[in-house]
């Protein structure tokens, strides 16, 4: 069965800090989903990661596939409060059934402090 | 892009009533749905899977007497909670898969809480 880990889980830095959100899976998928959760919210869309080497940018958040490590990384550059939220990652997978899901990571809580 | 819409985004209920859920897909067809139930700092759970036209798929551990699913049209998919007790209390999350062009992937609705008194 798929499992998909990161790490860390709670992470708390200073405004202007750089750092990155990992994303860990245990099997062969073609698809990598970045999501933001903020309290009490459903989850905003930020990243389809598509393919091998695959980099995507938004602003401060830049995300990255590696298909062969089976990892994936979310780098936050300058952090500002606004970006303060919980970060999934989410993986598409075919079961043995031959029905597609996600499959979600744990979250990382991530609080930017002034 | 795609747009889900989940309703009620809250509600309080007593013991032993029913709750229902609703999950429309507003600009597209969606003949798979899915449900997560999400507990507070916890990641999302998938429950089961709703086919358009025949029976959901449940994942293991989920009570499909408890919780059913109905996904009569290709934009509308139904939970409904039976009998809701306090531990059914938690924030329930639909999606659709929606395919082509910048709407590619997965679309979440806003979410309900639940919450069983």
């Amino acid at each position: 069965e798929l499992k998909v880990e990161q790490n860390p889980l709670f992470l708390s830095m200073q405004e202007g800090k750089n750092y990155t959100i990992y994303c860990n899976y245990s099997t062969t998928s073609d698809r990598l989903y970045w999501y933001r959760q903020d309290p009490g919210k459903s989850l905003e869309s930020l990243f389809v990661l598509l393919s091998n080497g695959a980099v995507k940018q938004e602003g401060r958040l830049m995300a990255s596939l590696d298909t062969k490590a089976r990892l994936s990384t979310l780098h936050i550059t300058a952090a500002v409060h606004d970006l303060s939220a919980t970060y999934f990652c989410a993986v598409d997978m075919v079961s043995i059934q031959g029905a597609q899901k996600l499959v979600f990571g744990q979250g990382t809580r991530l609080t930017i402090n002034p | 892009g795609a747009v889900v819409s989940q309703h009620p985004s809250w509600v309080i209920c007593k013991s032993g009533t029913s709750v229902k859920i609703e999950c429309r897909s507003l600009d597209f067809q969606a003949t798979t749905m899915f449900w997560y139930r999400q507990f507070p700092k916890q990641s999302l759970m998938l429950m089961a899977t709703s086919n358009e036209g025949s029976k959901a798929t449940y994942e293991q551990g989920v009570e499909k007497d408890k919780f059913l699913i109905n996904h009569a049209s290709l934009t509308l998919s139904t939970l409904t909670v039976t009998s809701a007790h306090p531990e059914d209390s938690s924030f329930y999350i639909c999606s659709a898969r929606s395919w082509g062009g910048t709407a590619d992937g997965y679309t979440f609705g806003s979410g309900t809480r639940l919450t069983v008194v």
